[in-house]
Formats: C-alpha cells, sequence, structure tokens
C-alpha cells in the first residue's frame, strides 16, 4: 500500500498569513503515461461532508476559492492558502488515487493563530 | 448538483452484520463509481470500496473477505455490506461519488457513525 504522511500534524496560523500543509508520499504519484499526479485534497469541517479542493495535484475544483492552491510532483505535495480566513478552520486530508487501495494521510489540523 | 445521505443503525453488536444505505440525490447514477470510505475515531479515512452502476466492484483487501458494496439504480442506492464486526469496525461511514476518470472522491455525504458494542 501507499503509505501518505502529511505534515504538521497542526497548525496555527494568523488570519490573512499563509498556511503551507505538506503531504509525502511512499511511491511516486506521477504517472508516466499521462505525466499526471494522482494526488487529491480535501477540507473536513465537523458536521459536514469533506470537501474536495484539489484534484491532479494542482487543479482547483469548481467553485473553491482561488486562495487555495496546490503544487508538488511525483513523492512531494503542497497545498497553500495563500490567506487565511476564519472559515478555512479544518481539517486537511491529502489521498492518492495511484493505485488500489486509494489512501489518505493522517490530516493536518489548522487552526487560528 | 449531487447530494448523498447514509442511513442505517448506528450500534450494531459484535460479531454481527452492519448493512449501511446510501441514498444520491442526482440526475443519474450512470457512468460513475460509488465509494464507501470510514473513519475509525482518531484515525485516518479508510477507503473500504467502490462499485461501478453496472455492479462491478472493487474492494480494500484489509476488508474483503468481509465486506459488499451493491448499487440498485432505480431506486438510487448504494449499500454496504459488513459481516463479522468487531470494535475496530467502530467509525463514521461516508459514502462517495467517485470523479470521472479518476478515483478520487468529488462528493460526499455527511457520513453515519457506526458503534460496534455488545
Amino acid at each position: 500500500d501507499i503509505v501518505m504522511t502529511q505534515s504538521p500534524d497542526s497548525l496555527g496560523v494568523s488570519v490573512g498569513e499563509r498556511a503551507t500543509l505538506k503531504c509525502k508520499s511512499s511511491q511516486t504519484l506521477l504517472h508516466f503515461s499521462n505525466n499526471k499526479n494522482y494526488l487529491a485534497w480535501y477540507q473536513y469541517k465537523p458536521g459536514q461532508p469533506p470537501k474536495l479542493l484539489i484534484h491532479w495535484a494542482s487543479m482547483r475544483q469548481s467553485g473553491v476559492p482561488d486562495r487555495f492552491s496546490g503544487s508538488g510532483s511525483a513523492t512531494d505535495f503542497t497545498l497553500t492558502i495563500s490567506s487565511l480566513q476564519a472559515e478555512d478552520v479544518a481539517v486537511y486530508y491529502c489521498q492518492q488515487y495511484y493505485s488500489t487501495p486509494h489512501t489518505f494521510g493522517q490530516g493536518t489540523k489548522l487552526e487560528i493563530k | 448538483q449531487v447530494h448523498l445521505q447514509e442511513s442505517g443503525p448506528g450500534l450494531v453488536k459484535p460479531s454481527e452484520t452492519l448493512s449501511l444505505t446510501c441514498t444520491v440525490s442526482s440526475d443519474s447514477m450512470d457512468s460513475y463509481y460509488w465509494a464507501w470510505i470510514r473513519q475509525p475515531p482518531g484515525k485516518r479515512l479508510e477507503w473500504v470500496g467502490h462499485v461501478f452502476y453496472r455492479g462491478s466492484t472493487t474492494y480494500n483487501p484489509s476488508l474483503k473477505s468481509r465486506v459488499t458494496i451493491s448499487v440498485d439504480t432505480s431506486k438510487k442506492q448504494v449499500s454496504l455490506r459488513l459481516t463479522s464486526v468487531t470494535a475496530a469496525d467502530t467509525a463514521v461511514y461516508h459514502c462517495a461519488r467517485v470523479a470521472d476518470p479518476a478515483f478520487y472522491f468529488d462528493y460526499w455525504g455527511p457520513g453515519t457513525p457506526v458503534t460496534v458494542s455488545s
């Protein structure tokens, strides 16, 4: 199985500041056939369904604010929130869909400092 | 817009069978895979498996011997059946739509908590 490891486990950022969340996979998620990275990011708030933010490592899902961006390739990925808003408080998960079983990171809890 | 809602008993006894239903509100279930994902308390999300609208399935090997996922497109429902449950199966269970054409999840249900306890 591909193991996904996120860092840090928790992060406190001031409103308006940048938040940087990391995700590392135990194997490459870059497929040679299409040069795409098989990685997604989700936002999970208590009492709400998880929300897809980013797929293919850097493609923002429709309707997601442009302060959210994804980057990285192969085994190292980053989710960046350029200017943190109060409503961004949540747990963020990365997920690989390169191979089954599809696996998730342990999550990063993002809070307001 | 696509909405998913899980339902089922919140308490199941050890060694018994867990059965959940996901009701899908969308124009059609056709052409999509539908998945179950769970999150035990304090642990990461875990993909349980998925079913194509025509019925073919793929399961997490860690659960494969105990899990069955099925679909009824006429009722717009996806079902999960997990046999011989233990306390380790205590979790919030989510259903989700698998995006086309890759296996990330673009719509999720809010989840239903299931506790395995006598």
